[in-house]
């Protein structure tokens, strides 16, 4: 089963961009993964889906300063223009056939 | 607006048995299908159970198989969890989530806590 890599940590300020990296595990390079958002003490919120070609499926009401990208086994998430409320724990996901993977998590501090 | 509400999570003593629901709304329910995901305090995310949309397909992360059951009514849009055997690693939020290939919508959670 696919395995997903992320930085446990990450830190930007105001008003900067971040760029949050979830790596394949060799052999799952072209899957599709799901990024997450979850502010503290609140339920995860999906963002967008990210496949080899880039994002699609965007989640509702999540704003333009998101977006995705992808290289390799590598896929992105920027965050442009960062704000406060953007401080959060951001996973990604991804599936095989009969099993769902969470990458570990990366914590976005906002300086 | 798609609403996902859990609700029967408490204190259970290891080897006791709980019984998680999660009422769903604002979409086609039996379209769907599920997942159940699990936070321990401090820590990531857990897949832990996937139920497809027809109730044809179940699945279970390796540290609740055999222990925990997924299943769905349709008719009343609803989505269950039933957990047996619980251990002190069980203690989590639970979530349930609505898959569109990934899940893409999750409900607010319901907090399980093993303990004697």
């Amino acid at each position: 089963q696919p395995v997903l890599t992320q930085s446990s940590s990450a830190s930007a300020s105001l008003g900067s961009s971040v760029r949050l990296t979830c790596t394949l595990s060799s052999g799952h390079s072209n899957y599709i993964i799901a990024w997450h958002q979850q502010q503290p003490g609140k339920a995860p919120r999906y963002l967008m889906k990210v496949e080899t070609s880039g994002p699609y499926n965007k989640g509702s009401g999540v704003p333009d300063r998101f977006s995705g990208s992808s290289s390799g086994a590598d896929r992105y998430l920027t965050i442009s223009n960062i704000q406060s409320e953007d401080e959060a724990d951001y996973y990604c996901e991804t599936w095989d056939s009969d099993t769902y993977v969470f990458g570990g998590g990366t914590k976005l501090t906002v300086l | 607006e798609v609403q996902l509400v859990e609700s029967g999570g408490g204190l259970v003593k290891p080897g006791g048995s709980l019984r998680l629901s999660c009422a769903a709304s604002g979409f086609t329910f039996n379209n769907y299908n599920m997942n159940w995901v699990r936070q321990a305090p401090g820590k990531g995310l857990e897949w832990v159970s996937f139920i497809s949309s027809s109730t044809r397909s179940m699945y279970y992360a390796d540290s609740v198989k055999g222990r925990f059951t997924v299943s769905r009514d349709n008719a009343k849009n609803a989505l269950y969890l039933q957990m047996n055997s619980l251990r002190a690693e069980d203690t989590a939020m639970y979530y349930c989530a609505r898959i569109y290939d990934s899940s893409d919508y999750w409900g607010q959670g319901t907090l399980v806590t093993v303990s004697s």
